[in-house]
């Protein structure tokens, strides 16, 4: 079965902290992985993908096959960091995606 | 602002009425998807369409949740004899097919009593 699995409900770091939010997947195939974020009282929107190998924000996200994470990074915190996150696989013959159950990421001053 | 609307953005009902949601999509998008939301969960997959052909829809959509894009543009979503369970927040998505760039709308968040 496709799924998408993030163990943290809450990620609670001080500004400047390091941040590494999880983000493990179950796929038969080559995956395809996104992080979605949303701040708050705004929409739902796309941070990053791992098809571009890009760095949103300070944010990056490395796929290891062999671990099957896709885990988002940022090595210094920022309070507008703070917000929910939440990974998403791209199914197998499918243009859905199916979404983890999010990390809540606090960054305090 | 040209993004994905939702309407109504609340709507409370008492179960066993019928409800119907809206969703415009960003004009170019050709694709749009219906997602559900319950507390503490991320974005559950209901249905998406390609112009006006549904392409998929979830196994957990129950025969009494209908979606429709009559035209191509504009999409509904139809909640016939409501249940507690259907509360949620529903969020519609868009995007240009062969990308899987979803943008989301501000959500529709159903309260059934």
């Amino acid at each position: 079965a496709q799924r998408v699995t993030q163990p943290e409900k809450l990620l609670s770091v001080f500004k400047g902290a390091p941040v590494e939010l999880k983000c493990n997947y179950s796929y038969s195939g080559s995956p395809e992985l996104f992080w979605y974020v949303q701040y708050s009282r705004q929409r739902l929107q796309l941070l990053l993908r791992h098809i571009s190998r890009e760095s949103i924000k300070g944010f990056t996200a490395d796929l290891n096959k062999g671990e099957t994470s896709f885990h988002l990074k940022k090595p210094f915190a920022q309070e507008e960091d703070s917000a929910m996150y939440y990974c998403a696989l791209r199914g197998h013959n499918t243009d859905k995606l199916i979404f983890g159950t999010g990390t809540r990421l606090q960054v305090f001053p | 602002d040209t993004g994905v609307s939702q309407n109504p953005r609340h709507k409370i009902t008492k179960r066993g009425q019928n409800v119907t949601f809206r969703c415009d999509p960003i004009s170019e998008h050709n694709r749009l998807y219906w997602y559900r939301q319950t507390l503490g969960q991320g974005p559950e997959f209901l249905t998406y369409f390609q112009n006006e052909a549904q392409l998929e829809k979830s196994r957990l959509l129950s025969d009494r949740f209908s979606a429709e894009r009559p035209k191509g543009s504009f999409s509904t979503l139809e909640i016939q004899r409501t249940e507690q369970g259907d509360s949620a927040m529903y969020l519609c998505a868009s995007s240009l097919a062969g990308t899987i760039d979803l943008h989301f709308g501000n959500g529709t968040r159903l309260t059934v009593t």
